[in-house]
């Protein structure tokens, strides 16, 4: 079946700092997203991607859609301690399909 | 906008008993709704989709008749989870997903344990 690689597992890093993670798959996606899963609640939202090549921005966030289709990275820039959380990649064949398959998260942790 | 809400967001259960999860769509009508399962420190595993007024499609390896879904209209779905075993503890999601936008709408999550 359909497998998202996601890296890193797990990052610890300063505040301030830049944070990079990525996801890769042994598929061609028509649709990446990116969620932050806070302890004990479902996951929210980042961005939305639906275009090969798509770089897209929300406040300090900075998505892109790889040319290939089978991956994209997330940025966070200047880090603060509310980015805390588990970041998870997802994809989807069709853009108007239902089935999202995740990555395995990217637990981050900010110290300040 | 999008609120999804789940009831209960914890509960224990003694095994052998069934429990039942509640999903709504706030403020929108919710053509399709999603049941997931994560297990501790592991990504969200999709069990079944539901569409409203029709049966629920379940992914391989989850029984349908352990797990029962009714998504009876555009804003309620229930995961009935039956004879509910200590293997069947995990942290339940659901999701919900409008006509007329593409992505889904994630409720908090219910907390299930049983002992």
């Amino acid at each position: 079946g359909q497998q998202l690689n996601q890296s890193p597992q797990s990052m610890f890093i300063q505040e301030g700092e830049d944070v990079s993670m990525n996801c890769t798959s042994s598929s061609i996606f028509n649709t990446w997203l990116w969620y932050k899963q806070d302890p004990g609640e479902g996951p929210v939202l980042l961005i939305a991607l639906y275009k090969a090549g798509e770089l897209t921005s929300n406040g300090r966030l900075t998505a892109q859609f790889g040319i290939t289709r089978k991956d994209s990275f997330l940025n966070i820039s200047a880090s603060i301690p509310s980015d805390v959380g588990i970041y998870f990649c997802a994809g989807r064949e069709n853009v108007d399909g239902n089935k999202l398959v995740f990555g395995a998260g990217t637990i981050l942790r900010v110290k300040s | 906008g999008a609120v999804v809400s789940q009831h209960p967001s914890r509960v224990i259960c003694k095994s052998g008993t069934s429990v039942k999860i509640e999903c709504r769509s706030l403020d929108f009508q919710a053509t399709t709704m999603f049941w997931y399962r994560q297990f501790p420190k592991q990504s969200l595993m999709l069990m079944a989709t539901s569409n409203e007024g029709s049966k629920a499609t379940y992914e391989q390896g989850v029984e349908k008749d352990k797990f029962l879904i009714n998504h009876a209209s555009l804003t309620l779905s229930t995961l009935t989870v039956t004879s509910a075993h200590p293997e069947d503890s995990s942290f339940y999601i659901c999701s919900a997903r409008a006509s007329n936008y593409n992505e889904q709408f994630f409720g908090p999550g219910t907390r299930l344990t049983v002992l």
